[in-house]
């Protein structure tokens, strides 16, 4: 699977759109950009994933550029529970059946 | 999405014991996966869990150490073996989804070693 690069860390203020970049340069044509978070002390929580087209849920939008080589995740109104670590996984087949390999992540912190 | 159950969700352990983590899903699952996260670390993935089958190791990590179990398709359990202080960790199971909604995660045990 692609290796994947994010800041270590980035600050947003509350109620203000948080825009979370993803390095993937590497990605092959059948690997999907999924995204995660950790709040602390929990599991990790899916948010988002996707092969090429942008895409929007209830918790966060993904846009992925032209060439896949980077993605954003937005966080359309962030909120002081969005404070966590952030990971950007690039998976293969985007059938949930490969490993998730963690990086460091991003650690968002959302402060009033 | 799968509702994980993990025991125990804590647990302070003395140095050469063994503990046994527990991972219980609401639903038949093809794949779990067995993840340690070290202080301050990123999660790394430890095994993967078939059923009928011996678990797939990753690089770094043996059987002897952190043998699994996984005797039907809702269940698994991870024992953590002769531990030490450095196994202190939070050990977490997960579960691919259905189709392609993603991975959900135990909410993890925290393991300290005296």
């Amino acid at each position: 699977d692609a290796k994947t690069t994010q800041p270590p860390s980035m600050d947003c203020a509350e109620g203000r759109a948080a825009n979370l970049p993803c390095n993937h340069s590497t990605i092959s044509g059948n690997e999907y950009v999924y995204w995660y978070r950790q709040i602390h002390s929990q599991g990790p929580q899916y948010i988002i994933h996707g092969l090429k087209n942008n895409e929007t849920n209830e918790m966060a939008s993904l846009i992925i550029t032209e060439d896949r080589k980077s993605s954003t995740l937005i966080l359309p109104h962030a909120t002081l529970r969005d404070t966590a670590v952030y990971y950007c996984i690039v998976l293969a087949g985007g059938t949930s059946y490969g490993k998730l390999t963690f990086g460091q992540g991003t650690i968002l912190t959302v402060h009033p | 999405s799968a509702v994980i159950s993990q025991k125990p969700s804590r647990d302070i352990c003395q140095r050469g014991t063994s503990l046994t983590i527990q991972c219980q899903v609401d639903s038949q699952v093809t794949m779990m996966f067995w993840y340690r996260q070290q202080p301050g670390q990123s999660l790394t993935l430890i095994a993967t869990a078939n059923q009928g089958s011996e678990a797939t190791y990753e690089s770094g990590f043996v059987i002897d150490k952190f043998p699994i179990s996984r005797p039907n398709l809702t269940f698994s359990t991870l024992t953590v073996s002769n531990m030490s202080p450095e196994d202190s960790s939070i050990y977490l199971c997960s579960v691919a989804g259905q189709g392609a909604v993603g991975y959900t995660f135990g909410s993890g045990t925290r393991l300290t070693v005296v």
